[in-house]
């Protein structure tokens, strides 16, 4: 298992500001990815984030809005820009093995976007 | 286009009673399935799993059962506890999807004491 911690756990924000959420991981891993929980909705999975190289965005989410960073094995941040309400959603970190084709998420942070 | 559905977001149940949540997938490729938990104000957990070539599998209290043909999954929870209370996720995945996890919305359990 991993153990993985996020911060802010939530934050209330402006429109047109950004927030930045760090994950910082407990071992080293090769991928990281990154989970947006709108109200009501599943988890959808934004992008991947690689070590060493970019991040890989899935369909509907671009770099310009979810910039991603991956200094090294065991932390990543994403930040959501140009904030407005409809951004207002969990944004999970995970990590997965996918040997036992496990995710393992962090805590959260709550996103509200007035 | 959503491959993983949880058609009932919530469900109560009395404690001591079974709890059965249920999960409907479309695509026949996915070779794992899962099922995590959540609580208010964390990440969700991982509970139990089951590979696509079984049909049922068992860890204490949960087991999860999978019928290929329908394409649908269950989780059994048996006895109910209030501590079950919770926001239960389906999942699946497999190398042949290109290992990236689908989930379903959600079914929030409540257990009755």
């Amino acid at each position: 298992s991993a153990v993985i911690s996020q911060k802010p756990s939530r934050d209330i924000c402006q429109r047109g500001t950004s927030l930045t959420i760090q994950c910082q991981v407990d071992s080293q891993v090769t991928m990281m990815f990154w989970y947006r929980q709108q109200p009501g909705q599943s988890l959808t999975l934004i992008a991947t984030a690689n070590q060493g190289s970019e991040a890989t965005y899935e369909s509907g989410f671009v770099i310009d809005k979810f910039p991603i960073s991956r200094p090294n094995l065991t932390f990543s941040t994403l930040t959501v820009s140009n904030l407005s309400p409809e951004d207002s959603s969990i944004y999970l970190c995970s990590v997965g093995s996918f040997g036992t084709g496990e995710l393992f998420f962090g805590e959260g942070s709550r996103l509200t976007v007035l | 286009d959503q491959q993983v559905k949880q058609n009932s977001p919530s469900l109560s149940v009395q404690e001591g009673r079974i709890s059965i949540l249920n999960c409907d997938y479309t695509n026949s490729m996915f070779d794992y399935f899962l099922w995590y938990k959540k609580y208010p104000a964390e990440g969700p957990t991982f509970l139990i799993s089951i590979s696509s070539i079984k049909d049922k599998n068992e860890d204490g209290r949960f087991t999860v059962f999978l019928n290929k043909s329908a394409k649908h999954l269950s989780l059994h929870i048996v006895p109910s506890q209030p501590g079950d209370s919770a926001v239960y996720f389906c999942a699946a995945v497999g190398p042949r999807t290109g290992n990236q996890f689908y989930f379903g919305t959600g079914t929030s359990l409540t257990v009755i004491p």
